[in-house]
């Protein structure tokens, strides 16, 4: 199954500015998700991102919030922008893998 | 939209005791169904999956689930759980064709008292 990086692995950031969550993948997938997953909580999915099209997004989240990337087959970024102590969770990207998913080892995102 | 219950919000058991954690789902077509385990600290992890086939189904570390569908229920077993067993476990659906992502219940917290 897929192996994936995913960075940063924590990260305490101030209010109102913006933070860039990757990840890379050892193979070509087509699609690669992204949750989210706040303290006490289930994941929730934020989107879904095709590489050479724009992401898919899930109700309750917006582009203009968290802006991702898809330049390849193997790498993906989420921005969280302007950020609120309400944004803070646990990020996490995930791919289709074999039979089942992979899920990267998620980013700690505190907002102060 | 389908969803995924999990009822059991935190479970308490003791070493040896017998585990069962309930996942029901609401789509009615057919259904790819997880459970994933985290333990503290770390990711998610794949415990067993459902596609097709018999509706027993072994996974790792002594877990099973059986998929009944007139009940649309997928629960989660182990007949003795241990110290190590402590976790928090998901249970997850995806309808096959569509856009393929996976959506979780909202998770069952198991501490297991040594």
């Amino acid at each position: 199954s897929a192996v994936i990086s995913q960075k940063p692995s924590r990260d305490i950031c101030q209010r109102g500015t913006s933070l860039t969550i990757q990840c890379q993948v050892d193979s070509q997938v087509t699609m690669m998700f992204w949750y989210r997953q706040q303290p006490g909580q289930s994941l929730t999915l934020i989107a879904t991102a095709n590489q050479g099209s724009e992401a898919t997004y899930e109700s309750g989240f917006v582009i203009d919030k968290f802006p991702i990337s898809r330049p390849n087959l193997t790498f993906s970024t989420l921005t969280v922008s302007n950020m609120s102590p309400e944004d803070s969770s646990i990020y996490l990207c995930s791919v289709e893998s074999g039979d089942g998913y992979t899920f990267g080892s998620g980013t700690r995102l505190t907002v102060v | 939209a389908q969803s995924v219950s999990q009822h059991n919000h935190h479970v308490i058991l003791s070493e040896a005791a017998s585990l069962e954690l309930g996942c029901n789902y609401s789509y009615g077509g057919t259904v790819n169904l997880f459970w994933y385990v985290q333990y503290p600290g770390q990711h998610l992890q794949l415990l067993l999956k459902y596609f097709s086939g018999d509706p027993l189904v072994k996974g790792i570390k002594g877990f099973e689930a059986e998929f009944i569908k007139s009940k649309f229920s997928f629960n989660l077993r182990k007949p003795s759980v241990q110290w190590s067993d402590t976790a928090e476990y998901f249970c997850a659906v995806i309808i096959p064709g569509s856009a393929r992502q996976l959506t979780f219940g909202s998770g069952t917290q198991l501490t297991v008292l040594p």
